[in-house]
């Protein structure tokens, strides 16, 4: 989607490093989302937001923190990364409940 | 606590029709979709149906819900080389707006 763009696209870094991914929305969606994919599970929650500094934990939030400072952006930060979070991570957003999520284009981060 | 499942694989010749099926556990789900992936792409919206629904059709998609056996499938008529890609099955959380995604189905087209 246009409207939502992530960066970085691809990144790698070293254990115990921390990284930081930012999701960019230009829809002034109120909900915002980071997924996880990794074979074999499909997409996996980790963090989302329904509002500014408005957040809560997925299934698989150990490790991550997120933080929402305004609307169009929603950070995801590993403090620590460990070789378990080498993924490709999703940003999705809405604007209201009831409608379809839509996706970023992914970004791929290797952790070695 | 929630579940989708969807078979890993599906392989067809291009012309035919691929049917794509889901089970899912949330009886409270409100809208249940389906999202594509090329490869290297992000997860593109492909359609969606209401719970109170029992069919929908897009163009060559075709969605049927059978609320009482919570079983979702996705068909594709005519199906071409550019329908290769990963198909994901997701069910919201009713007053959440978070979705349950299965594993995905990979669908294969031969020419």
């Amino acid at each position: 989607d246009a409207g939502i763009t992530q960066s970085p696209r691809h990144k790698v870094t070293e254990t115990g490093t921390p990284v930081t991914l930012r999701c960019h929305q230009t829809e002034n969606h109120r909900y915002m989302y980071w997924y996880r994919q990794d074979p074999g599970h499909g997409l996996r929650l980790i963090h989302y937001s329904y509002g500014v500094k408005d957040t809560d934990k997925g299934e698989v939030s150990d490790g991550y923190s997120v933080s929402r400072s305004k609307t169009e952006d929603f950070l995801l930060t590993l403090e620590s990364a460990t070789s378990s979070q080498t993924s490709v991570y999703f940003c999705a957003m809405k604007g209201d409940i009831n409608q379809p999520q839509h996706f970023g284009d992914g970004t791929r981060l290797s952790i070695l | 606590g929630e579940d989708v499942e969807q078979s890993l694989f599906l392989s067809v010749r291009e012309g035919d029709s691929s049917v794509i099926n889901c089970t899912y556990t949330d009886s409270s789900s409100t809208y249940l979709y389906w999202y594509k992936q090329e490869p290297g792409a992000g997860l593109q919206l492909l359609t969606y149906i209401f719970s109170n629904m029992d069919m929908k059709q897009d163009q060559r998609l075709t969605v049927l819900l059978n609320k009482k056996d919570k079983h979702l499938s996705l068909r594709i008529a005519d199906t071409q080389t550019g329908d290769s890609a990963i198909y994901f099955c997701a069910e919201s959380i009713e007053g959440t707006g978070k979705l349950i995604f299965g594993q995905g189905t990979t669908l294969q087209v031969k020419p």
